[in-house]
């Protein structure tokens, strides 16, 4: 079973950092592309980041392009977020998801999980 | 980026009715849109896949159709655990992944 746990998440500064974590278990990781993604406070959900199975390309939305960057450590099983120069409208809850596809690259998002809050304010 | 739009915003239904729910793209995405469903309290999860696929261990009930820009998602006969907000997405076109604004499908 899909197991995904996210973490990290907190009240910052705009302008400030943080470093969201996600473990993984339940599958193999090192097979699988992995996202980020966010639900803001108005409930939109907003994909953020995208990172291919052996963390050889990544993507990012426009909006955070330059202030986040997504990794992976396969021998940990885990996923990152490294998010710089936060905004207020970054405020949102973060999810990291496993995709859909394993030989066969989807970029689908499939199993999310529970999320972790993040909140910029003055 | 293309744009989805989800309609309607909220359905009031009853057990056992059937839901329609539908998603419109600004333009073309073939059949790359997907569903998914966020319990209260929940992460998502993928319902539906390339218009049409149901994701494992998503029950009969559910049913999607549709290409290029106007897609359905049909629940034929609503159990209470799907009473939830269901969000389109698409991968036709990205970056950026994007999602509809999601419906809602509260027990009348």
């Amino acid at each position: 079973q899909v197991q995904l746990l996210e973490s990290g998440g907190g009240v910052v500064q705009p302008g400030g950092s943080l470093r969201l974590s996600c473990a993984a278990s339940g599958f193999t990781f090192s097979s699988f592309d992995m996202h980020w993604l966010r639900q803001t406070p108005d409930t939109r959900l907003e994909w953020v980041a995208f990172i291919h199975h052996d963390g050889s390309a990544e993507f990012y939305d426009p909006s955070v392009k330059g202030r986040f960057t997504i990794s992976r450590d396969n021998s940990k099983d885990r996923l990152y977020l490294q998010m710089n120069s936060l905004r207020l409208d970054d405020t949102a809850v973060y999810f990291c998801a496993k995709d859909f596809g394993g030989q066969v690259r989807m970029v689908l998002p499939e199993s999310w999980g529970r999320g972790t809050r993040v909140i910029v304010s003055p | 980026d293309i744009l989805l739009t989800q309609s309607p915003g909220t359905l009031s239904l009853s057990p056992g009715e059937r839901a329609t729910l539908s998603c419109r793209a600004s333009q073309s995405v073939g059949k790359f849109l997907a569903w998914s469903q966020q319990r209260p309290g929940q992460a998502p999860r993928l319902v539906i896949y390339d218009a049409s696929k149901r994701a494992t261990g998503i029950p009969t009930r559910f049913s999607g159709s549709g290409s290029g820009t106007d897609f359905t998602l049909t629940i034929s006969g609503l159990e209470p655990e799907d009473f939830a907000v269901y969000y389109c997405h698409q991968r036709s076109s990205w970056p950026p992944l994007t999602f509809g604004g999601g419906t809602k499908i509260e027990m009348k």
